[in-house]
């Protein structure tokens, strides 16, 4: 069975710190990674990554998959409050229609 | 709000009720999923539709019935539910490009109660 674990569950941060938040899977037929951001109630994408090793970056958030290990990380650079979210990480296999989410991370940033 | 609508927002039913929750994409994507979100739980895929064709069913019971009479609307239908199906229902769509497409775009949920 297809399989997605996040750590650390919950963290909570003062502004200006960095975080990293991980994301390991096991999937049949991996294709891709997907960060996703939940605030109140629909997810909003951040990041898909399909090769292994190269950054993708979108301004204090960056995010990398390994594909032999089978993790991604997420970093937030100087944090914000408005980075406390949820955040979702979900593995997509290859046939482009099954996406598989993590419980994901409950970010909370204070001022 | 996104390209992804979702009515209504908040929906609290009994046990013997019938109801249906609707999502509306104006993205122009060809393939609807619909996802549940219970507490302390992952998003769990329920039903994708491709082109209006059901292509996947992930073992939901059948008091839930998908409907997606075309591309840019997708009902579920809801009856005889029980209290643990209380949950948030996610739809979200997907691009027509490279089969069915990577990045998902979420509606804003339907909160369900069911008492």
């Amino acid at each position: 069975e297809d399989k997605v674990v996040q750590s650390p569950l919950s963290l909570v941060v003062h502004e200006g710190d960095t975080v990293t938040l991980n994301c390991s899977y096991e999937v049949t037929n991996f294709r891709s990674l997907l960060w996703y951001k939940q605030e109140k109630k629909a997810p909003t994408f951040l990041f898909m990554l399909t090769s292994s090793g190269i950054e993708k970056k979108s301004g204090r958030l960056s995010s990398i998959l390994d594909k032999k290990e089978l993790f991604s990380i997420l970093n937030i650079t100087a944090t914000q409050t408005g980075d406390s979210a949820v955040y979702l990480c979900a593995a997509l296999e290859t046939s482009g229609s099954r996406l598989t989410f993590g419980e994901g991370t409950q970010l909370t940033v204070n001022p | 709000e996104t390209g992804v609508t979702q009515t209504p927002r908040h929906l609290v039913m009994g046990m013997t009720n019938k109801k249906s929750l609707k999502c509306e994409q104006h993205l122009g994507h060809n393939a609807m999923y619909w996802y549940k979100q219970s507490a302390k739980k992952p998003l769990e895929l329920m039903f994708v539709y491709n082109f209006k064709e059901q292509t996947e069913n992930n073992s939901v019971p059948s008091r839930f019935s998908p409907e997606c009479p075309n591309s840019s609307h997708l009902f579920l239908h809801l009856h005889t539910l029980q209290p643990e199906d209380s949950a948030l229902y996610l739809c979200a769509s997907s691009p027509p490009y490279r089969g069915f497409g990577d990045e998902q775009f979420f509606g804003p949920g339907t909160r369900l109660t069911v008492l």
